[in-house]
């Protein structure tokens, strides 16, 4: 059982790139999330999904979109990479409609130069 | 705003003494609390969650204590083994904050020999 499951581990970009940060999930979950964790701060949500077709913005969903059109993908893009997206993402998925007892994949180190 | 913290960025624990790792929120409108550890490297794991209708949850050498008087949080780890070592996040949800869980700074727990 895969689980939660992101590709790339690792990325850099140039400043003014675009990118998409995969994450699918094997769990029939119905929701969805993304965080980006930064020393000192925790997780932060970036956009989360209830379901397909369904996507909402959380705490820090500037500079990101995001798309479910199927249970098992929801890719993060980055339309154009700024410095301050540098950090570590983390896609979670739940089975409920709330993000309880999420499961985490197991990252995506993002440098933007 | 409203905010999750910790008390202790760092706990230092002797192998196989008992840990305590303290958690503040102050949304009194939080009504589910989840305990994550992450190990260097990879993504968050889901220990133990509690709703506000308990005061206390326990789980295989884990227990949570939820103090809503206080808004107070915390995790105990019986006989702390070195597997242990890693950060410790505590998160909540409220219900003004649906499908938002907030997490906290995080508590680096050191187990020595």
């Amino acid at each position: 059982n895969a689980g939660v499951t992101q590709t790339p581990k690792f990325q850099v970009l140039k400043t003014g790139q675009s990118m998409t940060l995969q994450c699918a999930q094997d769990m029939n979950h119905e929701y969805m999330s993304w965080y980006r964790q930064d020393p000192g701060m925790g997780l932060r949500l970036i956009h989360y999904s209830v379901g397909a077709g369904i996507t909402d913005q959380g705490e820090v969903p500037n500079g990101y979109n995001v798309s479910r059109s199927t249970t098992e993908d929801f890719p993060l893009r980055l339309l154009s990479a700024a410095p301050s997206q540098t950090s570590v993402y983390f896609c979670a998925s739940s089975s409920g409609t709330a993000n309880e007892k999420l499961f985490f994949g197991s990252g995506t180190q993002l440098s933007v130069l | 705003g409203e905010s999750v913290g910790l008390h202790l960025p760092t706990l230092s624990v002797q192998e196989g003494d008992n840990s305590i790792i303290n958690c503040a929120y102050s949304n009194s409108a939080s009504d589910y609390f989840i305990w994550y550890k992450q190990e260097s490297g990879k993504g968050p794991q889901f220990i133990i969650d509690i709703r506000s209708n308990m005061d206390k949850r326990q789980g295989q050498r884990v227990t949570v204590l939820l103090n809503k008087t206080v808004k107070h949080l915390s995790l105990q780890i019986a006989a702390t083994q070195p597997g242990d070592s890693a950060v410790y996040f505590c998160a909540e949800m409220g219900t003004d904050s649906w499908g938002k869980l907030q997490f906290g700074a995080g508590t680096q727990v050191v187990v020595t020999p």
